[in-house]
């Protein structure tokens, strides 16, 4: 079974400034990918970015990218150019890519993350 | 495309009533699933299925009921509801198919309170 462990309840960034949201988990698994999502109050999940656990290089989607240290388990998402929009509950959450347990998500606790104007 | 629609959107329960939630996706999608969401937590899975007649259990499956006839549709069934189940409830789904990611792909979420 995976763990997930979100250690920042609550995180605060200066609109334009840039904000890391730490994640570490555990997994028995060498095949998996991660993800990040978002939920603004709307409460509606959206997909931040994706990881693939075999691929060294790490995943960047515009102003969002990720720190992906496989030996350490961790999985960090920085935020470059904070703006008000990006105000929500983050997630991280693995999956594992095969086995019987495939697909199956296995969320964090959040991270709150404020934008100041 | 409508993604993952989810009905209702509210409901309000009385201990002992029972009810069904219904999700559907239109993204031919094999696995869907069921979260709840309790207050300032992360999703918690409740059951699963990897296709149509298979179904299986996940993190918090008790008083819960599912089933898959169809590969559009995954009701959830609250046999006997209790104030416990108070929650807000997510319907998700994804394809398996090899090394597309799994992205789950969500539907706007069922704010149940059972009184």
């Amino acid at each position: 079974a995976q763990t997930v462990t979100q250690s920042q309840p609550e995180m605060s960034v200066q609109e334009a400034e840039t904000v890391t949201l730490s994640c570490t988990y555990d997994t028995s698994e060498s095949d998996y990918y991660l993800f990040w999502y978002k939920q603004p109050p709307s409460r509606q999940m959206i997909l931040v970015i994706r990881q693939e656990a075999y691929k060294q290089q790490n995943a960047t989607e515009n102003r969002f990218s990720v720190n992906f240290q496989k030996a350490a388990k961790s999985f960090s998402l920085k935020i470059s150019d904070s703006q008000l929009g990006d105000a929500a509950m983050y997630f991280c959450a693995p999956t594992n890519a095969g086995g019987t347990s495939y697909g199956k998500l296995t969320f964090g606790q959040g991270t709150i993350l404020t934008v100041h104007p | 495309n409508a993604g993952v629609t989810q009905t209702p959107k509210f409901q309000v329960l009385k201990t002992g009533q029972s009810m069904t939630l219904q999700c559907a996706q239109d993204m031919n999608h094999e696995y869907m699933s069921w979260y709840r969401q309790d207050p300032g937590m992360g999703l918690r899975l409740i059951h699963y299925s990897v296709g149509a007649g298979i179904t299986d259990q996940g993190e918090v499956p008790n008083g819960y009921n599912v089933s898959r006839s169809t590969t559009e549709d995954f009701p959830l069934r609250l046999l006997s509801a209790a104030p416990s189940q108070t929650s807000v409830y997510f319907c998700a789904s994804s394809s398996l198919a090899f090394r597309v990611g799994y992205e789950q792909y969500f539907g706007p979420g069922t704010r149940l309170t059972v009184t």
